[in-house]
C-alpha cells in the first residue's frame, strides 16, 4: 500500500542499536504526550506516554524523556528490531482539553 | 478485546460524488474522534463526540464534511460532492471518556482516493 510520510524525516539505524527520536512540541500549556508508531498503511498505535509531572518513563525496550524547559520530548528504543520500522509521532495533549496535536513524524528504518 | 475499527479500508470516487465512512470504536468508550492524515504529516482533527452529541467540529474544513454518532456508539463521517483535495487517509480514534490525560486509541484507518 501507499506509505504514510514519503517525505519525513529519516532515522537509519542497525539492527541491535538503540535508537533516539526527537520531537519539539509546540504548546507550553501541554501536559500529556503520547509517542504513536504508525506502520504503512495502517492507523497509529500507542507506544508509550508521559505526564508532564514526569521526566522520564520507562516501557518494555521503549524509554520517553520529556525537558519541558526546552519543550522536546524524545523516545528511546533498546536493541532495534526490524519490527521497529515505521513513522513514530509524538502527540501533545493540551491541559484541560481533549484535543491532541501531533508533530511531523519520523521514519524509523532499521538495517539488517 | 477488540480495537477500534474502520470500512471500508479503501475507498476510490470520483469528484463530486457522495461517500460515508465507518468507525465502530472500542466497546465502552464514550469519546470519539476523527482525524484525517495528508501523505507526509501528522493526524489533523476534524470532530469530537462525547456520546451522540458532537462537542467540537471546529476541525471540519467546510459544510462539505458532516458526521453523525446517533446511538453514541458507530459513527458515520460523511462527505458530499468530494474533490480532489479530500483524497487522504481518514482517522477514528476512540478514548475512555472525554478529556485531557485520555489515550486515544486508533483505528487502520480509510483511505480515500478522489479521481
Amino acid at each position: 500500500g501507499e506509505s504514510v510520510g514519503l517525505h519525513l524525516p529519516t532515522l537509519s539505524v542497525q539492527e541491535g542499536d538503540n535508537s533516539i527520536i526527537n520531537c519539539a512540541y509546540s504548546n507550553s500549556a501541554s501536559d500529556y504526550f503520547i509517542w504513536y508508531k504508525q506502520e504503512s498503511g495502517k492507523g497509529p498505535q500507542f507506544i508509550i506516554d508521559i505526564r508532564s509531572n514526569m521526566d522520564k518513563r520507562q516501557g518494555q525496550r521503549v524509554t520517553v524523556l520529556l525537558n519541558k524547559t526546552v519543550k522536546h520530548l524524545s523516545l528511546q528504543i533498546a536493541a532495534t528490531q526490524p519490527g521497529d520500522s515505521a513513522v513514530y509521532f509524538c502527540a501533545e495533549n493540551i491541559s484541560g482539553t481533549y484535543k491532541y496535536i501531533f508533530g511531523t513524524g519520523t521514519r524509523l528504518k532499521v538495517l539488517a | 478485546g477488540a480495537g477500534v475499527s474502520q470500512t471500508p479500508s479503501n475507498k476510490v470516487t470520483e469528484k463530486g460524488k457522495y461517500v460515508e465512512l465507518r468507525c465502530d470504536p472500542i466497546s465502552g468508550h464514550t469519546a470519539l474522534y476523527w482525524y484525517r492524515q495528508s501523505l507526509g504529516q501528522g493526524p489533523e482533527f476534524l470532530i469530537y463526540f462525547q456520546g451522540t452529541g458532537a462537542a467540537d467540529d471546529s476541525g471540519l474544513p467546510n459544510d462539505r464534511f458532516f458526521a453523525v454518532r446517533p446511538e453514541g456508539s458507530v459513527s458515520t463521517l460523511k462527505i458530499q460532492r468530494t474533490e480532489r483535495g479530500d483524497s487522504a487517509m481518514y482517522l477514528c480514534a476512540s478514548s475512555l471518556t472525554a478529556g485531557a490525560l485520555e489515550t486515544q486509541y486508533f483505528g487502520p484507518g480509510t483511505r480515500l482516493l478522489v479521481l
